[in-house]
């Protein structure tokens, strides 16, 4: 992977959709990843799409990549406060031994 | 393991002393990565092992920083005359040789704050 952008911040209120959105410059990525880090904790994953698929969706996640943009979003359905941590998108390609290359972070606050 | 372990989860330096931060992968995860989360930034690759081949350093970021890798399984960060520059949270991840989608697994981190 190569540069990775994302916004830095997102302000939901609970039930709502939250859109989170990503961008990458390596056309080579083979899996593009969302990883979800809570306060005082390390990285998670929370769902990854392929590099040949469009669209993921997993329960309240929802994966859409347009790779002729070299975009990817995050959706999640029905935001909770649980929701509220920083979301890191991430590309990887199997050439590069899977070295991540990972954007800023979007922290997510969701209010009542 | 259970999870990848690190310790120590935070570590306070005074500027120009060594520090070594260390890492336990899941067991039998051949591939062990070292991020550097900078406060209000993304995560920097440092380094990366993978089985019995030469390690990928072209992260560090200077010849203060090393890494090791000993029979495969723990590894240790080492900074050499640690600037404040270098406070981060130092994270590690591993993951399997094969049958994955690349999905590394994290430890927590360790603090590091050089005064």
């Amino acid at each position: 992977g190569e540069d990775v952008e994302q916004s830095l911040f997102l302000s939901v209120r609970e039930g709502d959709s939250s859109v989170i959105n990503c961008t990458y410059t390596d056309s080579s990525s083979t899996y593009l990843y969302w990883y979800k880090q809570e306060p005082g904790a390390g990285l998670q994953l929370l769902t990854y799409i392929f590099s040949n698929m469009d669209m993921k969706q997993d329960q309240r996640l929802t994966v859409l990549l347009n790779k002729k943009d070299k975009h990817l979003s995050l959706r999640i359905a029905d935001t909770q406060t649980g929701d509220s941590a920083i979301y890191f998108c991430a590309d990887a390609s199997l050439s590069n031994d899977y070295k991540l290359s990972f954007g800023a972070g979007t922290t997510v606050t969701v209010r009542a | 393991g259970a999870g990848v372990s690190q310790s120590p989860s935070n570590k306070v330096t005074e500027k120009g002393k060594d520090v070594e931060l260390r890492c336990d992968p899941i067991s039998g995860h051949t591939a062990l990565y070292w991020y550097r989360q900078s406060l209000g930034q993304g995560l920097e690759f440092l380094i990366y092992f993978q089985g019995n081949s030469a390690p990928d350093k072209s992260g560090l970021p200077s010849d203060r920083f090393s890494a090791e890798r000993t029979g495969g399984s723990v590894s240790t960060l080492t900074i050499q005359r640690t600037q404040q520059e270098d406070s981060a949270v130092y994270l590690c991840a591993s993951r399997p040789l094969a049958g994955n989608t690349g999905e590394l697994f994290f430890g927590e981190g360790s603090r590091l704050t050089v005064l």
